[in-house]
């Protein structure tokens, strides 16, 4: 089975441009997550969906950040416009809810290096 | 609010020490409590788990006991080997709801 598919996995861009990263959760589930991690603040959470509805987006930095789950196999983080501080490790995770155990399965992350 | 508070690292070992990394947590009510491991390049990935007080959770030589009466949910093993270097990331469920939240990681190197 196909795990959580984040994209890209790396992006290097400006100061000032849009980025737009992109998740595919895991088929069937119905919550999704995405966490930011860098060295200074470790793994924050931004915001998490259940059923493509935003349930809590307390973590979600700044008006920069957004995030959208138009369907159940797609969401995007989107930042404009990006800022050096923004460089960081965007990680998505989906897990089920029923008979949930609790476990989050995350892809392998999208590197970001804003310049 | 909930929060996770873990040992700080990294931890330095040789290869079959015994191995510690503290964890401990504010929450109300009854979280299910969680260890994550990370290797370098990719995500976190389940490594163990308990859902209510005094439940142990192991796996792969790990283990951790929940702790409601000193809030704590440490990691150990008996004997690490090289293969065991990660960063750790201790993870709290709160009661009634899938919102997780992780402690810091304790980057964890294991030695020849």
């Amino acid at each position: 089975d196909a795990g959580v598919i984040q994209s890209p996995r790396h992006e290097v861009t400006e100061m000032g441009q849009e980025v737009t990263l992109r998740c595919k959760p895991i088929s069937g589930h119905d919550y999704l997550f995405w966490y930011r991690q860098t060295m200074m603040r470790g793994l924050e959470l931004l915001i998490y969906f259940n059923n493509n509805v935003p349930i809590d987006d307390s973590g979600m930095p700044e008006d920069r950040f957004s995030a959208k789950m138009p369907n159940a196999s797609f969401s995007t983080l989107k930042i404009q416009p990006s800022e050096p501080r923004d460089s960081a490790v965007y990680f998505c995770a989906s897990t089920p809810a029923g008979a949930n155990t609790g476990e989050l399965f995350f892809g392998e992350g999208s590197r970001l290096t804003v310049l | 609010g909930d929060s996770v508070t873990q040992m700080e690292g990294p931890v330095t070992l040789s290869e079959e020490a015994f191995l510690t990394i503290n964890c401990t947590y504010t929450a109300t009510g009854y979280p299910s409590l969680f260890w994550y491991v990370q290797y370098p390049g990719e995500g976190l990935q389940l490594l163990l788990k308990a859902t209510k007080a005094d439940d142990k959770g192991s796996n792969k030589g790990f283990e951790a006991t929940y702790r409601k009466e000193t809030t704590s949910f440490h990691l150990e093993k008996g004997s690490v080997q090289v293969s065991d270097s990660a960063v750790y990331f201790c993870a709290l469920r709160g009661s009634g709801g899938f919102k997780t939240i992780f402690g810091a990681g304790t980057r964890l190197f294991v030695k020849a």
